[in-house]
């Protein structure tokens, strides 16, 4: 069965600092699909970024970054010179190519920026 | 403008009282889903649709129900409320063409049982 694992429960950092949210996951799929989602403290669940197995490439988004790493079964996360705005809870997720369509999730980070 | 919608979105309610968490998509979105969310446990699936009559049971189904009578609506179901149903319910869509797709969520429904 398939499984996201994100160990850092809560994280604080300084204003400005950079921090890394961990990801890893399990499947027994080939193929299947990475996510991460941010929610704030309001509530809503943000889509932030997809990554599909066979593309291992890593992604840059303003001061967003991912890495996605096949052979270690990792997703990492990384905000660089965090800003207060981004509090929230960061969730990865993980889809397989199955008929189940089951997006699993893992248990979040809690990121705490301090001004 | 696309969305999910969830009603209501602060629910109290007491042991026993059987209630309904309406959602609603106007994407023509086949596949719905409903989550809940605990701390400490992240969101974890109740139940799915992948088109109206055809439902099937997630991680955690216990003590829910739902029905898909028309494609746009997923309402889910506490015929007798417990307090270990008090938890943030989130609903969700996406097309059926595959699980590469993302979902798009509804604003959540806190759900409070006394």
């Amino acid at each position: 069965a398939q499984k996201v694992t994100q160990a850092q429960t809560e994280i604080s950092v300084v204003e400005k600092e950079d921090v890394t949210l961990d990801c890893v996951y399990e499947t027994r799929d080939t193929t299947y699909y990475l996510f991460w989602y941010k929610q704030p403290p309001s509530g809503e669940l943000v889509f932030l970024i997809r990554r599909n197995s066979f593309d291992e490439q890593n992604e840059i988004s303003g001061r967003y970054s991912w890495n996605f790493q096949k052979s270690t079964s990792s997703f990492n996360f990384t905000i660089t010179a965090s800003q207060v705005v981004d509090s929230a809870v960061y969730f990865c997720a993980l889809s397989e190519s199955d008929g189940n369509n089951r997006l699993a999730f893992g248990k979040g980070n809690q990121v705490v920026v301090i001004p | 403008e696309a969305q999910v919608t969830q009603n209501p979105r602060y629910l109290i309610t007491v042991t026993g009282k059987k209630l309904t968490v309406t959602c609603s998509q106007n994407m023509n979105h086949e596949y719905m889903s409903w989550y809940r969310q605990d701390p400490g446990l992240g969101l974890r699936q109740i139940y799915y649709s992948m088109n109206v009559e055809v439902t099937d049971k997630g991680d955690v189904p216990e003590g829910y129900k739902v029905s898909r009578k028309e494609k746009r609506n997923f309402p889910l179901i506490l015929e007798s409320p417990s307090p270990n149903q008090t938890s943030l319910y989130f609903c969700a869509s996406r097309p059926l063409t595959g699980s590469y797709e993302k979902l798009f969520f509804g604003s959540g429904t806190q759900l409070s049982v006394l």
